[in-house]
């Protein structure tokens, strides 16, 4: 599975969008860009899934440049309760086993 | 509560004790998953099961660990002759074994030996 790149930490304004950027410049052409979040001292939380498309659910938007070697994900109105480590994994979507997480970005918004 | 369950959320034990953690997936879930999370670290994969079968074993799950789900439901993780290094938040997550894989995880079992 290719590695990812995330800032280690950003913060953000309640109400305001957060972007959060992944770079993955060595993904191969069957390999799915996840994002999850943890909020402290909880389990991870999947967020969105995509391949080459755009995908909006209703927890957020995930945008995946054309060349699919970088990601955002985009909160259209961070609350505090959205306060977590982000993680953005690539990984081939069928074999099915494990995540490799990496130490993900924290996200601090701010009141 | 339909989630992923994990019992205990905290468990105290002294080095050298054996201690089991014990997870429920999403009933309909065939695969699970157990991952380990020191502190600053994002979750280490340890094993997965689909169905009873344990297809995957981490070079982190030392022989002092052993996991089992013997009827393809619940799954116990078995930690013997515990060592400090083993404090941690331990991990369980289920998936279905189609589609898109995601997982969904637990709530954690953390672990403090002393």
């Amino acid at each position: 599975d290719a590695k990812t790149t995330q800032p280690t930490s950003m913060d953000c304004a309640e109400g305001r969008a957060a972007n959060l950027p992944c770079n993955h410049s060595t993904i191969s052409g069957n390999e799915y860009v996840y994002w999850y979040r943890q909020i402290h001292s909880q389990g991870p939380q999947y967020i969105i899934h995509g391949l080459k498309n755009n995908e909006t659910n209703e927890m957020a938007s995930l945008i995946i440049t054309e060349d699919r070697k970088s990601s955002t994900l985009i909160l259209p109105h961070a609350t505090l309760r959205d306060t977590a480590v982000y993680y953005c994994i690539v990984r081939v979507a069928n074999t099915g086993n494990q995540f490799y997480f990496g130490t993900g970005t924290s996200l601090t918004v701010i009141p | 509560d339909t989630g992923v369950s994990q019992n205990p959320r905290h468990k105290i034990t002294k080095r050298g004790q054996n201690v089991t953690f014990r997870c429920d997936p999403i009933s309909e879930h065939n695969r699970l998953y157990w991952y380990r999370q020191t502190l600053g670290q994002g979750p280490e994969f340890l094993t997965y099961f689909q169905n009873e079968a344990q297809l995957e074993k981490s070079r982190l799950l030392s022989d002092r660990f052993s996991a089992e789900r013997p009827k393809g439901s619940f799954s116990t993780l078995e930690i013997q002759r515990t060592e400090q290094g083993d404090s941690a938040m331990y991990l369980c997550a289920s998936s279905l074994a189609v589609g898109s894989y995601e997982q969904y995880f637990g709530p954690g079992t953390r672990l403090t030996v002393t």
